[in-house]
């Protein structure tokens, strides 16, 4: 069963715009958060992270928010930049019942000029 | 700094035999996970390896295989293949003693069955 879901495949968004992508998890021991960056015929670079005890991390034009109660985190990207074209992969991961991370399925990011 | 490696980039196999894929981890690193990406999908966890013993494996048969050397470089072998294991495979390496396990990933080998 699905775990991390990321109910949008695709996601276009204009240069200079802002890019929200979102990820819903259902296993409430979930306490470490990733967002990874995916271009073609690479792997999956880190991008930002949070922890459970946080509702928000920035780095630079990322920022990750956390919403326990609902399960759900976003990532938004300001000001977006056609560079930002990838897929985001969510993932997700219990620290006390093991180390794999719980990836979602993506969603295809398009920065169009 | 070195990052993650992997070899080699792409493979080629038949039904029923063997494969072996390399992973050497990023500099500074004595955890390895492996990870395999069906097309369409997200990564999905397969084991993880620290101190030469597997420490936490994923929803995969015995036919998934690993070792982890003393230098923390890492082997991924799988048995007797099936078209099914058609895939991009993905090492991450990461440190066990960060607080919080930010796994790195290598640029992955991908693996065709015939």
């Amino acid at each position: 069963d699905q775990q991390v879901k990321q109910n949008s495949p695709s996601l276009s968004v204009q240069e200079g715009r802002i890019s929200i992508l979102n990820c819903d998890y259902t296993n409430s021991m979930f306490d470490y958060f990733l967002w990874y960056k995916k271009y073609p015929a690479e792997g999956p670079t880190f991008l930002i992270s949070i922890s459970s005890i946080k509702d928000k991390n920035e780095d630079g034009r990322f920022t990750v928010f956390l919403n326990k109660s609902a399960k759900h985190l976003s990532l938004h990207i300001v000001p977006s930049q056609p560079g930002d074209s990838a897929v985001y992969f969510c993932a997700a991961s219990d620290s006390n019942s093991g180390y794999a991370l719980n990836f979602g399925k993506g969603t295809s990011l398009l920065v169009t000029p | 700094d070195a990052g993650v490696t992997q070899s080699p980039t792409h493979l080629i196999k038949t039904r029923g035999q063997q494969v072996t894929l390399r992973c050497s981890p990023k500099s500074g690193h004595d955890t390895v996970s492996w990870y395999q990406q069906a097309l369409g999908q997200g990564p999905q966890f397969i084991f993880q390896y620290y101190e030469e013993e597997e420490r936490q494996r994923g929803n995969f048969p015995d036919r998934f295989s690993g070792h982890q050397f003393p230098n923390y470089s890492s082997e991924l072998n799988v048995n007797a293949l099936l078209l099914g294991d058609s895939a991009l495979y993905l090492c991450a390496s990461s440190l066990i003693l960060s607080r919080a396990e930010t796994q790195y990933f290598g640029p992955g080998t991908r693996l065709l069955v015939l």
